[in-house]
């Protein structure tokens, strides 16, 4: 059974950037399954930030594509997020994610609130 | 706006039946990608209820079912139960943005 865990400051200031990390365990992250970041602002839907797979090859939401970046390691089994230049609409509850091919996001991190303000 | 569109809220009273439909275009669902339905409820991860239109994960109960005919797909949960009442979104992958799509989620009120 495939577990996620993120990690990263619960605040930021605006124009910062918001940097996470999710931990994986219990499953190689070289399998084929796409690593992926989705957040849901307070009040509102999921939305899908971006993935990245074990070769690195990335996939972005257009709308944050000029500002995210999302890398891998897989020494340490773990992929990240950056998200730079943060204003208040990037204040979101963060989830780390396994998407696999056909099935969609089989795994879920718990989640990680991540509030932008000075 | 969401490239998906769903109901805000739908409701039924413990035991009934109910639908939730999700409606996509000629660039995601209509393209014959497959739609997938999380379940949300508050402080808890999202869980898979659905996947490629019609598929139960093990664990998920035969209560929850998923269809899809052209550009539009459905949720349905029959035999309502209070723990039933959470946000539930449905997800496909679009061509034209090239990436994944979320509806903007329905909120189930169990009466």
């Amino acid at each position: 059974q495939v577990q996620l865990q993120e990690s990263g400051p619960g605040l930021v200031k605006p124009s910062g950037t918001l940097s996470l990390t999710c931990a994986v365990s219990g499953g190689s992250i070289s399998s084929s399954n796409w690593w992926s970041w989705v957040r849901q602002a307070p009040g509102k839907g999921l939305e899908w930030i971006g993935e990245i797979y074990h070769s690195g090859s990335t996939n972005y939401n257009p709308s944050l594509k000029n500002r995210v970046t999302i890398s891998i390691d897989k020494s340490k089994n773990l992929f990240s997020l950056k998200l730079n230049s943060v204003t208040a609409a990037d204040t979101a509850i963060y989830y780390c994610a396994s998407i696999a091919v056909a099935v969609g996001i089989d795994y879920w991190g718990q989640g990680t609130l991540v509030t932008v303000s000075s | 706006q969401s490239v998906l569109t769903q109901p805000p809220s739908v409701s039924g009273a413990p035991g009934q039946r109910v639908t939730i439909s999700c409606t996509g275009s000629s660039s995601n669902i209509g393209a014959d990608y497959g739609v997938h339905w999380y379940q949300l409820l508050p402080g808890t991860a999202p869980r898979l209820l659905i996947y490629g239109n019609t598929n139960r994960p093990s664990g998920v109960p035969d209560r929850f079912s998923g269809s899809k005919s052209g550009a539009s797909a459905s949720l349905a949960i029959t035999g309502l139960q209070a723990e039933d009442e959470a946000d539930y979104y449905c997800q496909s992958y679009d061509s034209r943005l090239s990436g994944w799509v979320f509806g903007g989620g329905t909120k189930l009120t169990v009466l």
